[in-house]
């Protein structure tokens, strides 16, 4: 079974242009969450989707930053424009709502290594 | 706001000593969980432990739940090169399905 699935892998543009990530989340997953991790602030929410509608953009940190999820298998983060503190590794990860009595674990893609100059 | 606080923030110990890293918050959680991260590779689930005072065993490593539900501890005994990453215990948001992250024990196993 693929894991989640994160394009481009590595990312480095210059300040003030457009940035756009990429997120397949595992097949019949209902959730899907953005993360952010840099050395200082540690791993950050995003945001995130229940059945590709958003439900919590409290963790976005400004208008430059857009999140969309057209259908159940895809979303994009968008960075526009880009600065050089949003350089970072950019996760995304998908979970299933289950019954375990538990928190539902996430499942993490491999991240976007975004680097703005 | 539920807060996840880890501690050391950083360890570096050789192969074979033990350790232990924690998690503490003021808040009650229904759950806790432990994931390690890799270089170059989203965090990885371990363990969820649900119940206060449980303990679950993964090879070398022990997790307890505290009993009150506010910590949690990692336990690594004998510890090995391949033990070495990031850290972090994560517990459900209350009233939401998103989670909680501490902010990671960094930890490196030295040969």
């Amino acid at each position: 079974d693929a894991g989640v699935i994160q394009s481009p892998r590595h990312e480095v543009t210059e300040m003030g242009q457009e940035v756009t990530l990429r997120c397949k989340p595992i097949s019949g997953h209902d959730y899907l969450f953005w993360y952010r991790q840099t050395m200082m602030r540690g791993l950050e929410l995003l945001i995130y989707f229940n059945n590709n509608v958003p439900i919590d953009d409290s963790g976005m940190p400004e208008d430059r930053f857009s999140a969309k999820m057209p259908n159940a298998s895809f979303s994009t983060l968008k960075i526009q424009p880009s600065e050089p503190r949003d350089s970072a590794v950019y996760f995304c990860a998908s979970s299933l709502v289950g019954t375990s009595g538990g928190a539902d674990t996430q499942y993490f893609g491999p991240g976007t290594r975004l680097t703005v100059l | 706001t539920q807060l996840l606080e880890q501690s050391p923030q950083f360890l570096s110990i050789q192969e074979g000593e033990n350790l232990t890293v924690y998690c503490n918050s003021s808040s009650v959680f229904s759950s806790l969980q432990w994931y390690r991260q890799e270089p170059g590779e989203g965090p990885v689930l371990l363990v969820t432990v649900v119940t206060g005072g449980e303990v679950k065993k993964l090879k070398r490593l022990t997790f307890q739940f505290g009993d009150a539900r506010k910590d949690s501890s990692l336990h690594i005994t004998a510890a090995q090169t391949g033990d070495t990453g990031l850290y972090l215990c994560a517990g459900p948001a209350r009233g939401a399905q998103k989670l909680v992250f501490g902010q990671g024990t960094r930890l490196t196993i030295n040969p």
